[in-house]
C-alpha cells in the first residue's frame, strides 16, 4: 500500500508557482521521498527526490519538513504542459524496491 | 536515464486470446517491473521480472494469467493470457539501475472486445 496522502486535484494559473503537498507521516529514516508525474497517455516521468534536505533541479524544488512527515513539490513557473497527475512516493534507499504508487494529485494549469 | 521501448503501443484483442508485450531497455538494468493502470486509476504493480528465474508476483496477480520472462538484463516480456474485457488497461514496464531513479516505457494500451 502507498504510504503517502495527497490532495485529489489542484488548479494553478499559468506562470504562477504550483505547490503540491504530500503527507508521509509513517516514513522511516531510510526512505527517500520521490516525485513523479504522468502526463496523459505517457509513462510516469521522474521529477526529483530527497532524503531530508531540500532539493532543487531544473524541473522543480522539493521541500521536506524537518520531521520528514510531509513535503511539498514546487513548480516555480507552471505552464500548460505541466498539467499532469503528480505522484509522491516513499522508497527505501536500497534502491532495488519498486515504486508503489498512490492516487496522486491531478494538477490542472489554467491559462 | 535509460530509454525503454515498449511494443506494441496499443492493441485491440478478442476475448479468450493472449497478447505478449515486449520491453527493451537500451542499457543493462538491475531490476525490471511490470505495472497495470486501469482506466482513470493509478499504477498497480503486477510483478518483478527476475533475470533467469521466475518472476515475483504481487498479491492478486498469478503466473498463469500474467506469465513474465526476462532472459537477459535488457529485455522482458509480459503476456496477458485468456483475456477478458476486464483486462483492458494500460500495461507499463519499468527499469531500475542501482540507486538511480526508476524509468518507464510509454505503455501498451490494451482493449479487449
Amino acid at each position: 500500500d502507498a504510504k503517502t496522502t495527497q490532495p485529489t486535484s489542484m488548479d494553478c494559473a499559468e506562470g504562477r508557482a504550483a505547490n503540491l503537498p504530500c503527507n508521509h507521516s509513517t516514513i522511516s529514516g531510510n526512505e527517500y521521498v520521490y516525485w513523479y508525474r504522468q502526463i496523459h497517455s505517457q509513462g510516469p516521468q521522474y521529477i526529483i527526490h530527497g532524503l531530508k534536505n531540500n532539493e532543487t533541479n531544473e524541473m522543480a524544488s522539493l521541500i521536506i519538513t524537518e520531521d520528514r512527515k510531509s513535503s511539498t513539490l514546487i513548480l516555480p513557473h507552471a505552464t500548460l504542459r505541466d498539467t499532469a497527475v503528480y505522484y509522491c512516493i516513499v522508497r527505501f534507499v536500497s534502491g532495488n524496491t519498486p515504486l508503489v504508487f498512490g492516487k496522486g494529485t491531478r494538477l490542472s494549469v489554467i491559462a | 536515464s535509460a530509454v525503454i521501448s515498449q511494443k506494441p503501443s496499443r492493441d485491440i484483442c478478442q476475448r479468450g486470446t493472449s497478447l505478449t508485450i515486449q520491453c527493451q531497455v537500451d542499457s543493462q538494468v538491475t531490476m525490471m517491473f511490470w505495472y497495470r493502470q486501469q482506466p482513470g486509476q493509478s499504477l498497480t504493480l503486477i510483478a518483478t521480472a527476475n533475470q533467469g528465474s521466475e518472476a515475483t508476483y504481487e498479491s492478486g496477480f498469478v503466473i498463469d494469467k500474467f506469465p513474465i520472462s526476462r532472459p537477459n538484463l535488457t529485455f522482458s516480456t509480459l503476456t496477458v493470457s485468456n483475456m477478458s474485457p476486464e483486462d483492458s488497461s494500460i500495461y507499463l514496464c519499468s527499469g531500475l539501475r542501482g540507486k538511480s531513479e526508476a524509468f518507464f516505457g510509454q505503455g501498451t494500451r490494451l482493449t479487449v472486445v
